[in-house]
Order: C-alpha cells, then sequence, then structure tokens
C-alpha cells in the first residue's frame, strides 16, 4: 500500500543533542513538507520542498533543517539551538502545486518528540 | 494576515444529533480549502477540498460547504466513531504557492 512512513513513533532528545526523525513517502509524490503540532494550536509549517535538493524554510523553520537528497525521502533535524522541541512532527506530501492545481497534502502518522 | 479560525473548539453530541462545524478564514489568493480528520495520536486524514463559493461534497455523514469567508462541515445523524478532531486548512496563494495555514480545529464527541 502506497503511504507516507515516519519514524520513529517516540523519540527522546537530551539537552544539546541533534536528533533526525526519518519521513519517507511512496507515492510518487514531489512535494513534502514538515509541521509541528502543539496542544491547543494549528499545525506549523517548518520546511517544504517541491523538487530534489531543494527546500525553503516555512514559518518556524528556526532551529531545524532538512534535506531532500531523494524523491522519497525528506529527513528533519531537529539541532539543539531549537529550545522548545517538545511536539507532535509532521510529515505530509503531495503532487507538485501548479499554477492550476490544489493538490491535497497526506500525512504521516506523527514521531512525539520529548526531551529528557 | 492569513488566518484560519475554527469554532466550537469542541462540540458534544448525541449519536444521531446532527450539527456544523465553522471554519472562518482570512487569506489573500484563496486556492483551496481543505477538511481533515485527526484521530489521537494520528496524523490527519484528507477528507475533501473545495475551491469556489458554493461548492459543496458529501462523504456518508459529512457535507462540507464554503462561501466567500466561510466553510462548515455538517454532520448528519452522527455515530460514536465520527468522534476526532476535524482540522480546516486553507490553501495560500502567490509566493507561499501551495503552503497550507491551518485552523486549531474542532474535537468532536460523539456519545451512544
Amino acid at each position: 500500500d502506497g503511504g507516507i512512513t515516519q519514524s520513529p513513533k517516540y523519540l527522546f532528545r537530551k539537552e544539546g543533542q541533534n536528533v533526525t526523525l526519518s519521513c519517507e513517502q511512496n507515492l510518487n509524490h514531489d512535494a513534502m513538507y514538515w509541521y509541528r503540532q502543539d496542544p491547543g494550536q494549528g499545525l506549523r509549517l517548518i520546511y517544504y520542498s517541491q523538487i530534489v535538493n531543494d527546500f525553503q524554510k516555512g514559518d518556524i523553520a528556526e532551529g531545524y533543517s532538512v534535506s531532500r537528497e531523494k524523491k522519497e525521502s525528506f529527513p528533519l533535524t531537529v539541532t539543539s539551538a531549537q529550545k522548545n522541541p517538545t511536539a507532535f512532527y509532521l510529515c505530509a506530501s503531495s503532487f507538485r502545486m501548479g499554477a492550476s492545481s490544489n493538490q491535497p497534502q497526506h500525512f504521516g502518522d506523527g514521531t512525539r518528540l520529548s526531551i529528557l | 494576515e492569513d488566518q484560519v479560525t475554527q469554532s466550537p473548539e469542541a462540540l458534544r453530541l448525541q449519536e444521531g444529533e446532527s450539527s456544523s462545524l465553522n471554519c472562518s478564514y482570512t487569506v489573500s489568493g484563496l486556492r483551496g480549502l481543505f477538511w481533515y480528520r485527526q484521530d489521537p495520536g494520528k496524523g490527519p486524514e484528507f477528507l475533501f477540498t473545495l475551491y469556489s463559493a458554493g461548492e459543496e461534497k458529501e462523504k456518508e455523514r459529512l457535507k462540507a460547504t464554503l462561501t466567500k469567508k466561510e466553510s462548515f462541515l455538517h454532520i448528519t445523524a452522527p455515530k460514536p466513531e465520527d468522534s476526532a478532531t476535524y482540522l480546516c486548512a486553507v490553501q495560500r496563494g502567490g509566493g507561499s504557492q501551495g503552503n497550507l495555514i491551518f485552523g486549531k480545529g474542532t474535537k468532536l464527541s460523539v456519545k451512544p
């Protein structure tokens, strides 16, 4: 079955540590996204990528980094510079947005990151 | 400033009691409005896309409608399995092509 796989489901970070969240999709989607979800808040966009080897900052990119070396993969690194990393992280993908297309984003089941 | 507001924050219904969820938005160059369902500990599941005022989409007990300023998600004769958080998102136009702005969601509980 096609879908988006996020791993791990739960992740713990120590002070001063960088951690990487995995996101893989087999939907042949061009675009991939990372969101952060906090209790009582809407999803907020961290980074997005429309094509391989290209990505842009979203609304809350500080303290995060990404890479897009393969179409299927879009890992997110939460760096030690992110002082409040505890949240539910969601990866999404879609066909590439065009001037006349409105493609829905499809989501993985998330990674919950906590501070030790 | 682009904004999406959902109301109510929480809604409790008895099984079979129909109701509506609201999503009001202010965004420059709306290119689409999306409804998602999210179960606890899971990612959002896509339900509907609406593109223009007057458009309606239906799926089982759910019906989504769109005006120039808001969207409604009507739930007819809900069942306990409809309990979830329903998210609304609008797609920005312009330089942020394709990016979504999400509301905070409405948590729906349906009691048997």
